[in-house]
């Protein structure tokens, strides 16, 4: 299973909701990331986990939280988000290994806030 | 901070003809990586380059590092439709693990 899973595919939400974005991966990568992807752009940073702690932060506001409750999952929680942060969330995975970094990204969430 | 330029930010091809997009790094990279995001897609890794210098063949595609690991290019010969998306480069400077700087990207379209 060489697959990211990455739920749900869309989501709206208002500036005072509360979501989730949820990201699985069973290929045993002990690296998992969120990315945002705005259209026509690279993807950016945002967070980065290795063995399950939080090993960089891009200087991301708070109203986005991250998550790993196990080696498996990765969670983004979201309130009180903007306009502005409406985009594409990508979620990727690699093994922690020096010198390699292949990225798995999963198929996105392209949320939209109202 | 680490910059990777990547150039043309578009190209618009005939099927049939080469393409090349290349990255350069304000800073020597331990290795560069290559991605390719279809339209309404999510990024696929296509090849790690790590050595000075390498050279890396995927069928049509070409992948090279430069002698200085500051630069890298790809190559694709005889375009076809299903060539066409995004293609990126990301360098790592070997530091913070998971740190992968992206370039802009090069916007690949194919006229059949």
């Amino acid at each position: 299973d060489t697959e990211v899973t990455q739920t749900p595919k869309h989501l709206v939400m208002g500036m005072t909701n509360k979501k989730s974005l949820k990201c699985e991966q069973h290929m045993g990568h002990r690296a998992m990331y969120w990315y945002k992807q705005k259209a026509k752009k690279p993807p950016e940073l945002m967070f980065v986990y290795s063995y399950e702690k939080l090993s960089i932060n891009e200087s991301v506001p708070s109203r986005f939280s991250p998550e790993c409750p196990n080696s498996s999952l990765l969670n983004l929680h979201l309130h009180a988000l903007q306009p502005e942060d409406s985009a594409l969330y990508l979620c990727a995975s690699s093994t922690y290994q020096e010198g390699s970094m292949k990225l798995f990204f999963g198929s996105g969430t392209q949320l939209s806030v109202l | 901070g680490q910059q990777v330029m990547q150039i043309p930010q578009y190209q618009h091809v005939q099927e049939g003809e080469d393409f090349t997009t290349y990255c350069n790094s304000s800073t020597t990279l331990s290795n560069i990586q290559w991605y390719k995001q279809r339209p309404g897609g999510h990024p696929v890794f296509l090849i790690q380059l790590v050595k000075s210098g390498e050279v890396k063949k995927q069928k049509r595609l070409t992948f090279q590092f430069g002698e200085a690991k500051k630069n890298s290019s790809l190559h694709i010969t005889a375009t076809q439709t299903t060539d066409v998306g995004t293609y990126f480069c990301a360098g790592w400077r070997g530091t913070s693990y998971g740190k992968l700087t992206f370039g802009q990207g090069t916007i690949l379209t194919v006229h059949p």
